[in-house]
């Protein structure tokens, strides 16, 4: 079935690195991707990665993906107070729609 | 280019009512999903529209429906609205070419609050 599933809380210190995990369970998963939400605001696309890929990378942003235990990261460097929001993981098999998310993690960061 | 807008932006009703929403999506872009969002269930997939069908369809009750205009524009009806249908409904908009990626943008969302 479609299941993506990711921790609920995280926090850092102003500086320091973020990584938000996320594990899904459709193996036909082509585009895996990761949003941001700030408080009443709508969804932001933050990056994607194709399914054939195993890293990308994008300024502070680099996404890991290991296919073989589906599990998907996103590491933001030097974490800023402004990136404190709710980042969700999410998965499609075609192209954008149909779009499975998780739970989403909701950063805290520390001044 | 202007982004996906949503109206209403907030949306009151009570229990047994129906309600519509309405999603303009960006210009030339020819699919439009819909999105319910709430505390407990998170972000869950209602349905997609492409060329006026519905060519994606999540888990949710014959009370939610929607339909396309030629427009691309669409609409999304709740019937017998159920304090459980508050909830922050978003709409993303895509070209909706199926062979390759395709962002999807989203509205800012309309919140409904069922008394």
């Amino acid at each position: 079935g479609e299941d993506v599933e990711q921790s609920l809380f995280l926090s850092v210190r102003e500086g320091d690195s973020s990584v938000i995990n996320c594990t899904y369970t459709d193996s036909s998963s082509t585009y895996l991707y990761w949003y941001k939400q700030e408080p009443g605001a709508g969804l932001q696309l933050l990056t994607y990665i194709f399914s054939n890929m195993d890293m990308k990378q994008d300024q502070r942003l680099t996404v890991l993906l290991n296919k073989k235990d589906k599990h998907l990261s996103l590491r933001i460097a030097d974490t800023q107070t402004g990136d404190s929001a709710i980042y969700f993981c999410a998965e499609s098999r075609g192209g954008g729609f149909k779009t499975i998310f998780g739970a989403g993690t909701r950063l805290f960061v520390k001044a | 280019k202007a982004g996906v807008t949503q109206t209403p932006r907030y949306l009151i009703k009570t229990r047994g009512q129906q309600v519509t929403l309405s999603c303009s999506p960006i210009s030339g872009h020819r699919s439009v999903s819909w999105y319910q969002q709430t505390p407990g269930q998170g972000l869950q997939f209602l349905f997609e529209y492409f060329s006026e069908t519905q060519r994606n369809k999540g888990n949710f009750p014959g009370r939610f429906s929607g339909r396309q205009f030629s427009n691309s524009r669409s609409e999304m009806n709740v019937s017998t609205l159920e304090l459980g249908d508050s909830a922050l409904y978003l709409c993303a908009s895509s070209l909706g070419d199926s062979n390759s990626y395709n962002e999807q943008f989203f509205g800012p969302g309309t919140r409904l609050t069922v008394l």
